[in-house]
């Protein structure tokens, strides 16, 4: 059964908290990409790979971090310098350039 | 401005209604347009894809892109309350980045 996973569905983060979220995808696709959504607001690309061990800023990037060591894995750090980290985060991958492929999310909120 | 403009509504429609969604973009370099249906708390997944003007018919969806007006649309036949959802558009020039409009709400009552 072939798609993109995401966990965990929910994350709490503490103040000055780094945090990882999970990205796997089994259909080998050799991009990927995780996006931010907020209420009203398009999705917001964060970071891109486009092969294992490389990897593009997107037009967000500040605060985050990614890793492309597996084709199959491509999680996503948020870091303290995040201020205001609480969205709704999406990985997605691609084997074409145009139709990307998306997993279900994971919900970051803030204690 | 925005590179991808849609109106986020809620629109809401009566069952067997046909709906049409829009977005209106700026940059003519767009080739590729793609229609994403996102249900409350989950992910996008991908309904229709066209390349470059014309019609696309699936089903009860159809996509049509007026490159020359720099106009997307996505019409639903016989709507049905499992259409509730947000519905977002999304083009790309045919590199790595896709831009998508902000998504329009969509109710169908039954």
């Amino acid at each position: 059964d072939g798609g993109i996973t995401q966990s965990p569905k929910y994350l709490f983060r503490k103040e000055g908290q780094n945090v990882t979220l999970s990205c796997e995808q089994n259909l080998n696709h050799d991009a990927m990409y995780w996006y931010r959504q907020d209420p009203g607001q398009g999705l917001r690309l964060i970071y891109y790979s486009q092969i294992v061990n490389d990897f593009q800023k997107g037009d967000i990037a500040e605060g985050y971090s990614v890793s492309r060591e597996k084709k199959e894995s491509f999680p996503l750090t948020v870091t303290s310098a995040q201020k205001n980290p609480t969205a709704f985060y999406l990985c997605a991958s691609s084997g074409s350039l145009e139709t990307q492929y998306f997993g279900p999310g994971t919900r970051l909120l803030v204690l | 401005q925005k590179e991808v403009e849609q109106d986020p509504g809620p629109l809401s429609v009566p069952e067997g209604a046909i709906v049409s969604l829009n977005c209106t973009y700026s940059n003519s370099a767009f080739q590729y347009f793609m229609w994403y249906r996102q249900y409350s708390r989950k992910g996008p997944e991908l309904l229709m894809y066209t390349y470059s003007s014309g019609n696309k018919e699936d089903g009860r969806f159809t996509a049509q892109v007026d490159k020359s007006s720099k106009y997307i649309s996505l019409f639903i036949r016989d709507s049905q309350p499992s259409d509730s959802a947000t519905y977002l558009c999304a083009m790309s020039t045919g590199g790595f980045k896709t831009i998508f409009g902000a998504g329009t709400r969509l109710f169908v009552k039954a």
